[in-house]
Parts: C-alpha cells; structure tokens; sequence
C-alpha cells in the first residue's frame, strides 16, 4: 500500500543553520504531498503542498519539491530559528484510496530542536 | 476565527468505562476524520465522514464508534476502552468542491487519552 518514510530524528541545529528533512514515499498514481508542521501542545498545521510533479511549495522559508523521478518531497530551509523547533511530518493524498477522497498517509515525524 | 474544537483535552481513565470525545468544526465543512498518533508510526485514520450520515472505517477502526448526526459535530466513541488505545487523537475537517486548498485539513489541537 501507499507509505511515506521520514528521516529519524531528532535533528538537532544551531539557529541559522540549513535544515533538510528527508520524505519518501510510495505510492500508486499520482499523489498529492504535503509537509505539516506540530508545535508543542497544539494540532497539526499544513506548512506546504505539491500537487503534482515538479511543483515547489514554499512557506515560512521552507521549501519542497516534488520530484517523481526519485519519489521524493524533501523539507529544507536555508536559516532556521528557534521558533522553528517542532515536529514536522510529511504525507500523502491520494485520489484513489478508499479511506474518503480527503485521506492523509502520514510519516513517523521528525522532531527538529532548533538551539540559540 | 475558523477552527475545529475536541474535548477533553486530557483524559485519563480506566478500562472499560466509556468515553466519548467530542469534535467540532465552524466552517461548513462536509467531510470531517479521527486520526491517532502513537510514537513511530505517525497518524494513522480511525474514521472519516463524507457527510451527514455518511461515515466509513479508516485503517485502524477497531474498538471505536462515530456518528455524524449534524454536519458541525463528529464525535468519537470508546465503548470499552482498552490500553492500547492510550493516544493522541486528533480530529479534522475540510471542505470540497474544486477551489484550490479547499480540501486541506484543518487539525483539531488533540485529546491525549490515558487509559488505565
């Protein structure tokens, strides 16, 4: 079945450090991909999106995009702060499944502890 | 302000008392979802609805129940609780139609659950 696969973390950086956070996934069609990002005590919220292959979605400085060739929606950011300390989780959307036509496939999440 | 609401927040209880959490969204939307997160495995999908009346199992159904009586509330319910639900639960709702984002989830901010 679909899955998508994170990086383990936690990663752990200094402010104003490069952040990636490694997503693959596996899935049949053609997806949708989406980063949604969890500060401590509170629900998930989207950060970005793709549609579809080659799209870039971008917020906040963060940046990802979809590559098909490598099955791949990798998060980066070229200076991180403090406040970006939280858990990031990567997923899938796909049209064909049979969970609702709004079903997310999530990854493990990764905890990014960003340090002053 | 937009916003789906759970209660409680925290629960600790033990096995076999029934619980029901509550879900509430504000924005008209149709479709609605419980997920759970548990370390490791990320989020996975209890339930989902499309609509008034209209709800179907996610991946991980077993020991919970929902109703969908009115389009702003889908509650979810523990009828013998058990350990291993012990979670993190979350529910969300988006909307339809084929304006851009108007499927994105809107996360409720969660309900630890503790069963004892």
């Amino acid at each position: 079945g679909d899955s998508v696969t994170q990086m383990e973390g936690p990663v752990t950086l200094s402010e104003e450090a490069f952040l990636t956070i490694n997503c693959t996934y596996t899935a049949t069609g053609y997806p949708s991909l989406f980063w949604y990002v969890q500060y401590p005590g509170e629900g998930l919220q989207l950060l970005l999106k793709a549609t579809k292959a080659d799209d870039k979605g971008s917020n906040k400085g963060f940046e990802a995009t979809y590559r098909k060739e490598t099955t791949s929606f990798h998060l980066e950011k070229g200076s991180v702060q403090v406040s970006d300390s939280a858990v990031y989780f990567c997923a899938l959307r796909n049209r064909m499944f049979s969970g609702g036509y709004n079903k997310l496939i999530f990854g493990a999440g990764t905890r990014l502890a960003v340090h002053p | 302000e937009a916003q789906v609401t759970q209660n409680p927040r925290y629960l600790i209880t033990v096995t076999g008392k029934k619980l029901t959490v509550t879900c509430s969204q504000n924005m008209n939307h149709e479709y609605m979802s419980w997920y759970r997160q548990d370390p490791g495995l990320g989020l996975r999908q209890i339930y989902y609805s499309m609509n008034v009346e209209v709800t179907d199992k996610g991946d991980v159904p077993e020991g919970y129940k929902v109703s969908r009586k009115e389009k702003r509330n889908f509650p979810l319910i523990l009828e013998s609780p058990s350990p291993n639900q012990t979670s993190l639960y979350f529910c969300a709702s988006s909307g339809t139609g084929s304006l851009s984002g108007a499927y994105v989830l809107t996360f409720g901010a969660g309900s630890r659950l503790t069963v004892l």
